[in-house]
């Protein structure tokens, strides 16, 4: 069974709109990632967020904003969507913070801005 | 240029071969690496993790770190078909960074029965 959930696993927008990325992780950390993957860049860090604390921010631009609503949950919401947007979000969790633990990721949720 | 760069872009081996993977770092502060490994239509998934010079060995797979250089590579013998992957070396630093990793473009690897 999946220990980290991401919803929906594919999904198409137009440019413009808004959409919500929904992540659950069943692992017990405390520690939660937002990272992207595109045709473009290698895998990318987004957010951290530590007990629903934000950590580290490294998108630039405040159209992506994670949202915490429990310890487990970290949902990435993006407005005003442009065709660069397209990419696979990944969502990952670890045990602790730092800088050496293990990150576990989940499957990915395939944007595609059209 | 990236920060971290990996060699080569993709690499066929015969099953039961060794398959060699690098990683180069740009970044002196970078001090502590990770190997990834990513199936298609999976999220990546962690290997092991170097920090000291010299071999670390896990299975079928050692990682190898020289700090001087800022080079790692991957080792992998007996080559199984299940091993068919992209192979992303990651970078971080030893302290102050919360586990942002910066990832290379990646190795493809393809193991041919």
């Amino acid at each position: 069974d999946p220990k980290i959930i991401q919803k929906p696993k594919y999904l198409v927008a137009v440019t413009g709109s808004e959409k919500i990325l929904i992540c659950e992780q069943y692992l017990g950390h405390n520690a939660m990632y937002w990272y992207r993957q595109s045709a473009k860049k290698p895998l990318e860090f987004m957010f951290s967020y530590s007990y629903q604390k934000l950590m580290d921010n490294q998108t630039a631009s405040s159209r992506f904003q994670p949202q915490s609503s429990k310890k487990n949950h970290l949902d990435l919401q993006i407005t005003a969507l442009k065709p660069d947007d397209s990419a696979t979000y990944f969502c990952a969790s670890s045990q602790q913070g730092g800088n050496t633990g293990q990150l576990y990721f989940g499957e990915g949720s395939k944007l595609t801005v059209l | 240029q990236q920060k971290v760069q990996q060699s080569p872009e993709s690499l066929s081996v015969p099953e039961g071969g060794m398959a060699s993977l690098n990683c180069t770092s740009s970044d002196r502060n970078f001090q502590y690496f990770w190997w990834y490994r990513q199936h298609s239509g999976e999220g990546p998934k962690a290997l092991m993790s170097i920090f000291s010079d010299g071999d670390k060995k896990e299975g079928r797979f050692t990682a190898h770190l020289n700090k001087a250089s800022l080079h790692v590579s991957l080792h992998i013998r007996d080559s199984q078909p299940s091993d068919s992957a992209l192979y992303f070396c990651a970078a971080t630093l030893l302290s102050g960074s919360f586990n942002k990793l910066t990832f290379g473009a990646g190795t493809r690897l393809a193991v041919c029965p």
